[in-house]
Order: C-alpha cells, then structure tokens, then sequence
C-alpha cells in the first residue's frame, strides 16, 4: 500500500509570492492533516480536513489555507509569502477519526522563501 | 490545555547502550500517546502508541509504558544501534480532537 505522497518535495520562493503544496493520502484514509515544522516552534498543527470538511484549524494568519478533494486529497496554500514561512510542511492522514487514531506522515515539502 | 514535555536533547549514545528518552503529558481527558521518529530528510513515523493506562506499546526493540499515576510515558530500548540515529518525538492525541500534540522532539546520536 503505497503512503502519503506530499509533492513537491522542495520549493523555493520569493516573498510576496504565493504557492500550492499537494497531498495524496493512503488508500482508503478520509482524513487529513497538516502540520509545520520548524526548528524554533517544533510541529504545530496547520489544519485538518474529512469529507471535504475542514473540521479544525490550527493558530495561523488567514494566509494558509487548505481545501480536501472528493477523492480525499488535498492542498494547502499559502498567500504573500514571508521569510518566517520557510518550514517543512507535513501532510498526515489517518483512517479513523479523533486524535486517538494515529497519524500516518509522507516525507514533507520543503518551502524555503527568499 | 494540553501539552507534552520531553528531555532535553541531543542525546549521543554508544552502540548498544540503554535507552530512555523521558516523556510527560498534560491532558483534558484520556489521551493516547504516541512515539514517532524522524530520520534525516523524512517525515515522521509511527514508532508505537498506547491508547489507555498500563499499555505498553513495543516496537523494533523499543518500548513504553502509558503511566497514568506519573503521566509518563518514556522511550526505551535496551541495546540502540547506529541505525537508531534520529529524532524522537512523543505526542497525544485525544477523541473528539483531530489535532495531535508534539514534544520538542529529542536528537539521538548512536555512535560506534
């Protein structure tokens, strides 16, 4: 069974700019999640979407948003792009729902913003 | 609100040592907990869960035990090897919330 598949794996750009990030969930997974990392405020959670739901949303600006397909994809984006937003953005999915219910995550997008 | 701790890190090793990463919770409710590991350029893995109190989640050798009297739930592994070289992140989740809550992660370092 093949895992999250986040693409693309690095991104570079300018500030101002805007980007899309994608994820492709396990077969079978309705829920999704994104978090970001970076190494001076750890993994905060972004968002979380079911059923094309966002269901629960993390403390960030109205510049990141997210959406979920009928297929249960889903992208994130980010409007006027800032240096601060330079992180690895982690896509999670998982099969059930509640936080008792691991997260399974692909590898990240790497954004770096200049 | 709910939070996690975890020692401080790096932490550096030597080939089949003990380990123990220490890790406490804050929580509303009755959490789960997780261990996840993240190797250089990847995203975080499943490691081991435990979804109630005196669980033990065990995988690849290492272990933790859900202590709902210390609110704990520390790493171990009796004998670490190079390929154990990562960071280590604990975390919880509870139901009806989707969000999962990390440590800081802990840097482990298995030299030869």
């Amino acid at each position: 069974k093949a895992g999250v598949t986040q693409t693309p794996r690095y991104l570079i750009k300018t500030r101002g700019q805007q980007v899309t990030l994608s994820c492709s969930p396990i077969s079978g997974h309705r829920s999704v999640s994104w978090y970001q990392q970076t190494p001076g405020q750890g993994l905060q959670f972004l968002f979380e979407y079911f059923s094309e739901t966002q269901r629960n949303k993390g403390n960030f600006p109205g510049r990141f948003s997210g959406r979920q397909f009928s297929n249960s994809r889903s992208e994130m984006n980010v409007s006027t792009l800032e240096l601060g937003d330079s992180a690895l953005y982690l896509c999670a999915s998982r099969i059930g729902t509640g936080g008792n219910s691991p997260l399974h995550f692909g590898n990240g997008t790497r954004l770096t913003v200049t | 609100g709910n939070s996690v701790t975890q020692m401080e890190g790096p932490v550096t090793l030597s080939e089949e040592a003990f380990l123990t990463i220490n890790c406490t919770y804050t929580a509303t409710g009755y959490p789960s907990l997780f261990w996840y590991v993240q190797y250089p350029g990847e995203g975080l893995q499943l490691l081991l869960k435990a979804t109630k109190a005196d669980d033990k989640g065990s995988n690849k050798g290492f272990e933790a035990t859900y202590r709902k009297e210390t609110t704990s739930f520390h790493l171990e592994k009796g004998s670490v090897q190079v390929s154990d070289s990562a960071v280590y992140f604990c975390a919880l989740g509870l139901f009806g919330n989707e969000k999962l809550t990390f440590g800081t992660g802990t840097r482990l370092t298995i030299i030869p």
